[in-house]
């Protein structure tokens, strides 16, 4: 079975440019989660998707924003792109929200803004 | 009151020998306390996960020992080998309406010298 697959592997892009990010779970897992991870850092979450309805939101501005499929895929979209906003972004399925602990994660899409 | 705290920063450890690392909690609401493995350019992956009704847990060379009073848990990696070379978080995680996101601590490198 396919693991999560995260695309694009890297990108960059420049300060002010939006990014968008694309996630698909585990076959059968009908939750994504999105995590930050900055060099030298855990991973701070930023959003957990059920069944297309957003469950659960971190400390993250409004410039973040997501969504998911029908099919269970996941975009995370990055609005006016600062410098801090470099990080690893990954992506975690589950089978339910309530099983979070159960998440396995994808390898990640290294975004640098220059 | 959702962090997690973990030490040491970095750990050099010889073949065959003993790594221990540390995390610390204050929410008492956490009760799912797994331990993810990262090598570089990939995403987290599970290792070994407890919940706080047990005091240790063990899969393998991998052992979680939980002290639920002093809120403190660990992760005791035996007969280490240079494929354990990585970087190794602790995260929790708390049945907080209906979400399962997971706070993560800061993480330890860990070094598997020959």
């Amino acid at each position: 079975d396919a693991g999560v697959t995260q695309s694009p592997t890297h990108l960059i892009k420049t300060r002010g440019q939006q990014v968008t990010l694309r996630c698909s779970p585990i076959s059968g897992h009908k939750s994504v989660s999105w995590y930050q991870q900055v060099l030298g850092q855990g991973p701070q979450f930023i959003f957990q998707y059920y069944e297309k309805e957003e469950r659960g939101r971190g400390n993250f501005p409004d410039r973040f924003s997501a969504r998911q499929f029908p099919n269970y895929s996941s975009e995370l979209n990055v609005n006016a792109l600062l410098l801090g906003d470099s990080a690893l972004y990954l992506c975690a399925s589950s089978r339910i929200p309530g099983q979070g602990e159960m998440a396995f994660f994808g390898q990640g899409t290294r975004l640098t803004v220059v | 009151q959702q962090q997690v705290k973990q030490s040491p920063q970095s750990l050099i450890v010889q073949k065959g020998g003993i790594s221990i690392i540390n995390c610390a909690y204050e929410n008492t609401a956490f009760d799912y306390f797994p331990w993810y493995q990262q090598f570089p350019g990939k995403g987290p992956a599970l290792l070994i996960a407890i919940r706080p009704d047990v005091s240790e847990k063990k899969e393998g060379r991998f052992t979680i020992s939980f002290n639920k009073s002093a809120k403190q848990f660990s992760l005791h990696i035996m007969d280490s080998q240079p494929g354990d070379s990585a970087t190794y978080f602790c995260a929790a995680s708390s049945r907080d309406t209906g979400r399962r996101a997971l706070t993560f601590g800061s993480g330890t490198r860990l070094q598997v010298q020959p």
